[in-house]
């Protein structure tokens, strides 16, 4: 079955500075990868997704994530933080064989500091 | 639209009661999913459906059931509460096609304590 990790409960950057959150996988075929902020007592927000073709996927609010098919990662990342990036992160992977069967990390705490 | 609406938001239970945890979406939205969140756990699949009439089970299926009628509606039924199923839940939904699974839209979120 598909899975993914994400290895930093915790991430603390300070504003201005580059974040990066980490996740990895584990899939039987071709995967299909994506990444989700959620805010205090709020539902998911769809931030990027990987499909396929550029390993450099953009998304919402200045996020890029990085497709790494040889480390199986799949790295979040944005240049230049914001307060307003602090939130709940959620990396998620759907194995290409199984319809609608998405699995999620346990979800990584972005804590940006002015 | 009003996208994906869950009821109630909130929901206090003792243990051996039944109930049922609603999700609708108007997108048309052929795929609908029932995840819970727990501390350290992320979300969790539950169950899942890809059209009216069509369900599966996820990662956690055990104690509860689903239906699917209608595309707009997605009951979770919860058979006999217990505290181990004391979580929050999401319901999200998301349209098939294109050149692979696309992104999902969650509701609100319902939580349920089971005392």
């Amino acid at each position: 079955a598909q899975s993914v990790a994400q290895p930093e409960d915790q991430v603390n950057v300070a504003e201005g500075n580059p974040l990066t959150v980490k996740c990895t996988y584990s899939v039987s075929g071709n995967p299909y990868l994506f990444w989700y902020v959620q805010y205090p007592n709020r539902g998911l927000q769809f931030l990027l997704k990987y499909i396929t073709g550029d390993n450099l996927v953009k998304g919402s609010y200045g996020f890029e994530a990085e497709f790494n098919k040889s480390q199986t990662s799949f790295h979040l990342k944005k240049p230049s933080a914001l307060v307003s990036d602090s939130a709940l992160y959620f990396c998620a992977v759907r194995d290409n064989g199984i319809d609608n069967d998405m699995r999620f990390g346990a979800g990584t705490r972005l804590t940006v500091k002015p | 639209n009003a996208g994906v609406t869950q009821t109630p938001k909130f929901q206090v239970l003792k243990t051996g009661q039944s109930m049922t945890l609603q999700c609708a979406q108007d997108m048309n939205h052929e795929y609908m999913s029932w995840y819970r969140q727990d501390p350290g756990m992320g979300l969790r699949l539950i169950h899942y459906s890809v059209g009216a009439g069509i369900t599966d089970q996820g990662e956690v299926p055990n104690g509860y059931n689903v239906s699917r009628s209608t595309t707009e509606d997605f009951p979770l039924r919860l058979l006999s509460a217990a505290p181990s199923q004391t979580s929050v839940y999401f319901c999200a939904s998301s349209y098939k096609g294109g050149t692979g699974p696309n992104e999902q839209f969650f509701g609100p979120g319902t939580r349920l304590t089971v005392l």
